[in-house]
Formats: structure tokens, C-alpha cells, sequence
């Protein structure tokens, strides 16, 4: 009965493969987010879509594409992986015109070899 | 432009001990919210708090209090206390009200450490 739950919770792959990240949320929520954690602990967004419309697009990687199906689902797909990219990924989700909290996943833990 | 420091990297202290964890905030807007999250060792993020810019009144929650202070641009934290389940990393954290995207800024973190 996960909020938000994110497949896989670990991906191990090898630098240039392509991988996908899945996000799903059962809250009803119209906006959804990636966040990425590096080794640091730092957390900085990169994607926000508000009903499968993107709102927010950091300074993030065109490796980087988020897809949202719908509003309960926000994928993130990235091409030619990188060692960089060996980072935590949070998905998260607010309702619309947020004054509250994220809701995040467990998080994706990447690791580029 | 906005920004969250907690200048605080890491802290020990032995269980039972008082600890504060220090947020100092930036921003332009009138209108903002504050937030703390807690990431356990387990990794996922925990909602503490959520204190918006006209609310300074400090509030308690069992061992844990926080105060406000806008002259300051601070919003920091207390654990009264503590135990060894409160070792976790603790993020402090910026949205503001007017962008209505939801963004967070998160400071750096700090990582507590409570030894029994």
C-alpha cells in the first residue's frame, strides 16, 4: 500500500547502457518529481511535471528524460550512462499549488561501473 | 537567489544528550515555506516539519522542537534527549510559495550520529 514506489531499488549497470527508472503514486497527487541524491547526500531537483506536464527541467543532462504517462506515473528514462550518474533517485509527489510536504519514494539507488 | 546552509556536517553526541541542528536560509520572497526531513540509515526521507513564513511561533513534538526566527533567517532544530534511533541525516529545506512548483531547495545536511 506504498504512497510512492519506486522499481528498481537497485540498478547496477555498465557505463554507456541505457536505463529506466519507474515511479508510481497512488495519492491522487497532479504534480510529481525526480530528485537526485549524490554521494555527498546532496539532494537537487531535476524534473517536475505537473499533470504529465513538465514544469521543471534543472540543469539536468539531455541523457536525462523523464516520461509521464499520466499523473499517477512519472518514469525516468537515461541514455549512455555515465559514472556520474551512480546516484540516489527520489521520486516525490504534491498536490496542486503546493504549500506542503513531498512525498518521496524509497529512492533508486543507480551505480555506473 | 535561494539557498539553504547548515553548516553543520556531522555531530556526535551520547544518547540522552540535548543537540541542535542549525538552518540559515536565503531568499527574496515574502512568502515561503520551511521544511525539516529526516533520511535514516535506511535511506528513505521523512517529513518532520513544515513552517511557513508567517507562522514564528516554535513548536514542540515530543523530544523535538523547533524554533524560527526570521530576524536571523534561521529555523533550527532540537532533539531533546536524544536516542540512537535519531542517528540519521537531517535536511533542512526552502520552497517558496510564489514559484508554485513544489521545488525544494535541501541544505547540505547534517549527519547525527547519537552512541549510546
Amino acid at each position: 500500500d506504498t504512497a510512492v514506489s519506486q522499481t528498481p531499488k537497485y540498478l547496477v549497470t555498465q557505463m554507456g547502457n541505457d536505463k529506466s527508472i519507474k515511479c508510481e503514486q497512488n495519492l491522487g497527487h497532479d504534480t510529481m518529481y525526480w530528485y537526485k541524491q549524490d554521494s555527498k547526500k546532496f539532494l537537487k531537483i531535476m524534473f517536475s511535471y505537473n499533470n504529465k506536464e513538465l514544469i521543471i527541467n534543472e540543469t539536468v543532462p539531455n541523457r536525462f528524460s523523464p516520461k509521464s504517462p499520466d499523473k499517477a506515473h512519472l518514469n525516468l528514462h537515461i541514455n549512455s550512462l555515465e559514472l556520474g550518474d551512480s546516484a540516489v533517485y527520489f521520486c516525490a509527489s504534491s498536490p496542486i499549488g503546493y504549500t506542503g510536504e513531498l512525498f518521496f519514494g524509497e529512492g533508486s539507488r543507480l551505480t555506473v561501473l | 537567489a535561494q539557498k539553504v546552509t547548515q553548516a553543520q556536517t556531522e555531530i556526535s553526541v551520547v544518547e540522552k544528550e540535548d543537540v541542535t541542528l542549525d538552518c540559515v536560509y536565503e531568499t527574496r520572497d515574502t512568502t515561503y515555506y520551511l521544511f525539516w526531513y529526516k533520511q535514516p540509515p535506511s535511506g528513505e526521507l521523512v517529513f518532520l516539519i513544515r513552517r511557513n513564513s508567517f507562522d514564528e511561533q516554535n513548536e514542540i513534538s515530543g523530544r523535538y522542537s523547533w524554533n524560527f526566527q526570521k530576524s536571523t533567517s534561521s529555523f533550527n532544530f532540537t532533539i531533546t534527549a536524544s536516542q540512537v534511533v535519531d542517528s540519521a541525516v537531517y535536511f533542512c529545506a526552502l520552497s517558496e510559495v510564489k514559484s508554485n512548483t513544489g521545488k525544494l531547495i535541501f541544505g547540505q545536511g547534517t549527519t547525527l550520529q547519537v552512541k549510546p
